[in-house]
Formats: C-alpha cells, structure tokens, sequence
C-alpha cells in the first residue's frame, strides 16, 4: 500500500538554525499539506500546497516558514530561524482529491526539538 | 465505555466491550468529518469519515454518528481490541482543505 514517507524521523537543531523537512507524498496525489503536534496538543494546520502554489495556510505559517516542491516527488517544509516554539512533531499528508472529500494521508512524522 | 465531549481525554475499557468516543466539533459550515487513530510515536491513521449530509455511516467494527444540530459526533469502535488503544481525534474539514482537528481522547483497552 502506498504511504507518506518523511525524513529525517528526528531533527534536532539549535535556535536560530535552519531546518529543512522533508516529505514524499503519495505518488499520485495533488494535495500536500504540513501540520505540526506540539507534544501532548492536538494536531494544528500549517499550509497546503497545491499546482505548486500555497492554497491556504494558516496564522501559525508566518514568514519564517516556506514550502517547496523542487522536483517531482519531495515536499519540503523550511524553517528560516528556529525558535525554541518551533519543537513539536510535524506531519506531512497528501490527498487525490477526485471528489469534494477525500481523507489525507498522514505520514509518521518527524520530531523536530529545538535547543 | 463513553467520553464526554472534549472534557475527558482518557477512555479506559475492557476488552470485548463497545467504546463511545465523543467530539464537538466548532464550526456549523464544516462539510466533512474524519476520525483519525494515532497510535504512539506515528502520524494520525485514517479510520472513517463521514459528510455533512450524513447522520451514521458505518465501516469495519466502526461507526460513526454526526448529530448537527448540536454539532456532535462520536465514533463508535465494537468489540474494543487491545490494538484498539490510541489516541482518537475527531478532525473536520470547513472550507478549503485544512482539517481542524480536535483535542484527542486516549483510549486504553484493558485485557
């Protein structure tokens, strides 16, 4: 079965530091999406990415963060200058959207701590 | 066993009984509702979803009820299995595609 894979599983970095995640989303899918979990908290929207372009992303993706879709199969989330906030899990998803509801799908995520 | 809203956020039942999970979702426009399983150090699973004009779909062992006019919906897992146990959230969809996802319920399956 096809699946979201994301690298590296854990990152960690110092404040102030640059961070790139990456993501491969399911080959035929036209949806990306980042989502971030804050230890213990619930799962929070960050950006969606579609015809390479952000569709909608929300008051948590501020300048600090940048998507890319650099070539046919990754996905990147960049964080210019990490702050201590910045630590939580982040989640890539993708879906196909054929009809008006399809479920994304998750990928495990990578833990990303700042010190 | 049952959850109350977003208030409780563990669940603890035996095995072979049928769990209620419990959600209030935030916003009258949303027209798609996703339950999600996250299990412990992995990224949310798919387990149902379910459309605004909708009131009960069911799936493997699974249903799920949405009630709007008090904007509720629940998850309703038969025969709890010890694999069952996870961390449960409610996720709806309002415009766009960002999914708004709830606080969670951990649900705990007791041999």
């Amino acid at each position: 079965e096809p699946e979201v894979t994301q690298t590296p599983s854990h990152q960690v970095t110092q404040m102030g530091q640059e961070v790139i995640l990456r993501c491969v989303p399911i080959s035929n899918h036209l949806y990306f999406y980042w989502y971030r979990q804050i230890l213990g908290q619930k799962v929070e929207f960050l950006v969606s990415f579609y015809n390479n372009e952000i569709s909608e992303k929300s008051e948590i993706f501020d300048d600090q963060f940048s998507v890319e879709r650099p070539d046919g199969s990754n996905f990147t989330l960049k964080i210019r200058s990490t702050k201590l906030e910045d630590s939580a899990m982040y989640f890539c998803a993708s879906d196909l959207r054929t009809g008006l509801y399809n479920e994304q799908f998750f990928g495990p995520g990578t833990r990303l701590t700042v010190l | 066993g049952e959850s109350v809203g977003l208030h409780l956020p563990t669940l603890s039942v035996q095995e072979g009984d049928n769990s209620i999970i419990n959600c209030a979702y935030s916003n009258s426009a949303s027209d798609y509702f996703i339950w999600y399983k996250q299990e412990s150090g992995k990224g949310p699973q798919f387990i149902i979803d379910i459309r605004s004009n909708m009131d009960k779909r069911q799936g493997q062992r699974v249903t799920v009820l949405l009630n709007k006019t008090v904007k509720h919906l629940s998850l309703q897992i038969a025969a709890t299995q010890p694999g069952d146990s996870a961390v449960y959230f409610c996720a709806e969809r309002t415009s766009g595609s960002r999914l708004t996802f709830g606080e969670g319920t951990q649900l705990t399956v007791n041999p």
